[in-house]
């Protein structure tokens, strides 16, 4: 079956620490990106990429960074720059970055500072 | 800035009642799309409907209809025949060659 998988499905951040967040997709899709989800506020986006080896910042980029050296992988790490971690994180992809294209999310990573 | 507001934060509905969500947004873009997303408690989001700003026919997906008035910035979601599967959060999201904008969601509860 295609989709988006994410893992772990929670996980414990101590101070200073930093912790990656995996999601893989096989759609065959160019396009993938991150948000953060927090009670009460509509979903941000934190990076996006739109092929391999290019990525852009979102709107709440700060404390976090990304990589995406396969066209299946695109990790987010968040880094103890980010001072407010906690939060649920959804990946998505879609078939390329252009208007109107759909987005397929995956099932979710939620992220708790210890 | 772009924005999407979803004013009612909760809603509810009597199972095979209708019920309409509304969401307003606000975009200097000329070229986008509009889209509802259902999250149900497994919170994995998912797409319920998807509409081209450049069409004035609303899309319709089954039980699920759109009104949209492009004048007025206003793209509200209608359920028909409500069924206790569509309790959920529900996200109304501006997609655009820009800007990528979701609003704060409709919490959903369909009584029995």
């Amino acid at each position: 079956d295609g989709g988006i998988t994410q893992s772990p499905k929670y996980l414990f951040r101590k101070e200073g620490q930093n912790v990656t967040l995996s999601c893989e997709q096989n759609l065959n899709h160019d396009a993938m990106y991150w948000y953060r989800q927090d009670p009460g506020q509509g979903l941000r986006l934190i990076y996006y990429s739109q092929i391999v080896n290019d990525f852009q910042k979102g709107d709440i980029a700060e404390g976090y960074s990304v990589s995406r050296e396969k066209k299946e992988s695109f990790p987010l790490t968040v880094t103890s720059a980010q001072k407010n971690p906690t939060a649920f994180y959804l990946c998505a992809s879609s078939i390329n970055r252009g208007v109107g294209e759909t987005q397929y999310f995956g099932p979710g990573t939620r992220l708790l500072v210890l | 800035a772009q924005t999407v507001t979803q004013s009612q934060p909760e809603m509810s509905v009597q199972e095979a009642e209708t019920v309409t969500l509304s969401c307003t947004y606000d975009t200097s873009e000329s070229d986008y799309y509009l889209f509802w997303y259902k999250q149900p408690p497994s919170r994995q989001m998912i797409l319920v409907i998807r509409q081209e700003a450049y069409k004035q026919q609303n899309a319709t997906e089954n039980r699920f209809s759109v009104n949209f008035q492009k004048a007025a910035k206003s793209f509200s979601l209608k359920i028909s025949d409500s069924q206790l599967g569509d309790a959920a959060m529900y996200s109304c999201y501006q997609g655009g060659s820009e800007k990528l904008v979701f609003g704060k969601g409709t919490k959903l509860t369909v009584n029995p």
